[in-house]
């Protein structure tokens, strides 16, 4: 059955440095998103991409994140300079009709 | 007020018992979803709903649009179906991003 993958599975990174989080959606799918999840908190929406750009994006999604197709295959998002407060887990997804959720990044900051 | 609002937070059960979870929500909303949490964080995508309901194995999934309400009801339960619940609904004109409830944690015991 074809799945959403995520690289890496777990990431740890110091205070202001950038981080870009990977994700190869399911093939056919169009339509791509970001979710993100704080430790003992319900899964956030972040942005959703479709056709090369972005199509919705919540309050989360500030400056300092930005999303990308770099080719057919990955989707990939940003922390330009990380926050303690951007530890998370950090889902991606992929949709024909269902949503379709990746494993997870987990993402400590120091 | 939260859009998404789960009860109960946390259930425990018995073996074999049948479970109910519930979900209301306070928003239009063109689909609501059920998905399943694993402790390692990994989100399964189990059942998505627009109207009636549905079964998968021991899974039903019930909705009713009027009253803003779902319920996922799990017969026969087993100690593998362990997990948090989380009832996410797709806003109607959105660009399909979900909204999510706090989540269920489901406990059964052998």
């Amino acid at each position: 059955e074809p799945e959403v993958t995520q690289t890496p599975s777990h990431q740890v990174t110091q205070m202001g440095q950038e981080v870009i989080l990977r994700c190869v959606p399911i093939s056919n799918h169009l339509y791509f998103y970001w979710y993100r999840q704080i430790l003992g908190q319900k899964v956030e929406f972040l942005v959703s991409f479709y056709n090369n750009e972005i199509s919705e994006k919540s309050e989360i999604f500030d400056d300092q994140f930005s999303v990308e197709r770099p080719d057919g295959s990955n989707f990939t998002l940003k922390i330009r300079s990380t926050k303690l407060e951007d530890s998370a887990m950090y889902f991606c997804a992929s949709r024909e009709e269902t949503q379709y959720f990746g494993p997870g990044t987990r993402l400590l900051v120091l | 007020k939260n859009e998404v609002e789960q009860s109960p937070q946390n259930l425990t059960a018995q073996e074999g018992e049948f479970i109910t979870i519930n979900c209301s929500y306070s928003v239009g909303i063109s689909a609501l979803h059920w998905l399943q949490q694993h402790p390692g964080g990994g989100i399964v995508s189990l059942f998505m709903l627009s109207s009636g309901k549905k079964k998968h194995g021991r899974l039903i999934a019930t909705i009713n649009i009027q009253e803003k309400h779902s319920s996922l009801h799990i017969t026969a339960s087993h100690p593998r179906d362990s997990a948090v619940y989380i009832c996410a609904v797709r806003r109607s004109g959105s660009a399909r991003q979900l909204t999510f409830g706090s989540g269920t944690q489901l406990t059964v015991l052998p």
